[in-house]
């Protein structure tokens, strides 16, 4: 059984820092691509990033570029989210989600639970 | 970048009804496009990719249609289980986005 867990969530002040590892098992994690999605508090989805298998190609939201990086460690099985210059915006459930790639075809098929990042003074 | 219009953002309906959202990408993205369900607490499961296609599990009143800019999902004899809200999400090599949202209540 496929199971993403995050943790690493809680409260941040404005400018700090977090990161959030996010543990992959019942799969085999070196083959996925992976991403991290948001979502505020009563709000819809939002894409953060994404990283490739061996991590060489990586994309991000433009909200986050220069503050937020995604990485992964395929001998762990584990996912990263890192995040700087933390602001009141970044304030959401953040989710480790794995992406299913055939052929030219993508989407997210697994989800993790999510964590509670909060960003306030 | 290309950015996804969904509407409406809520609807009611009964049960046994057919809902439908739509889904407009500011530019052309061919089929690139699928749909998630998202309970209340609950992480979102998908139930449509690549515009039409059915993901496994999924039930048949769920469907999906459309390519280039304009799509369409649409729930027919809406169960009281369906009760949730519903994206669309565009994928592409440099970013992937997800529609505002709809969120549909019985009535």
């Amino acid at each position: 059984e496929v199971q993403l867990v995050e943790s690493g969530g809680g409260l941040a002040q404005p400018g700090g820092s977090l990161r959030l590892p996010c543990a992959a098992s019942g799969f085999s994690f070196s083959n996925y691509w992976m991403s991290w999605v948001r979502q505020a508090p009563g709000k819809g989805l939002e894409w953060v990033a994404n990283i490739k298998q061996d991590g060489g190609e990586k994309y991000y939201v433009d909200s986050v570029k220069g503050r937020f990086t995604i990485s992964r460690d395929n001998a762990k099985n584990l996912l990263f989210l890192q995040m700087n210059s933390l602001r009141a915006e970044d304030t959401a459930v953040y989710y480790c989600a794995r992406i299913l790639e055939v052929g030219a075809t993508y989407y997210f098929d697994s989800w993790g639970q999510g964590t509670l990042v909060t960003v306030s003074p | 970048d290309i950015q996804m219009t969904q509407f409406p953002s809520s609807l009611s309906a009964s049960v046994g009804d057919r809902v439908t959202i739509t889904c407009q990408a500011s530019q052309d993205i061919s089929n690139h496009l699928n749909w998630y369900q998202q309970k209340p607490g609950k992480a979102p499961k998908v139930l449509i990719y690549d515009a039409s296609k059915l993901e496994t599990g999924v039930p048949s009143r769920f469907s999906g249609s459309g390519s280039g800019t304009d799509f369409t999902f649409t729930i027919n004899n809406l169960q009281p289980e369906d009760i949730a809200t519903y994206y669309c999400q565009k994928y592409d090599n440099l970013s992937w986005t997800f529609g505002q949202g709809t969120k549909v209540e019985l009535k």
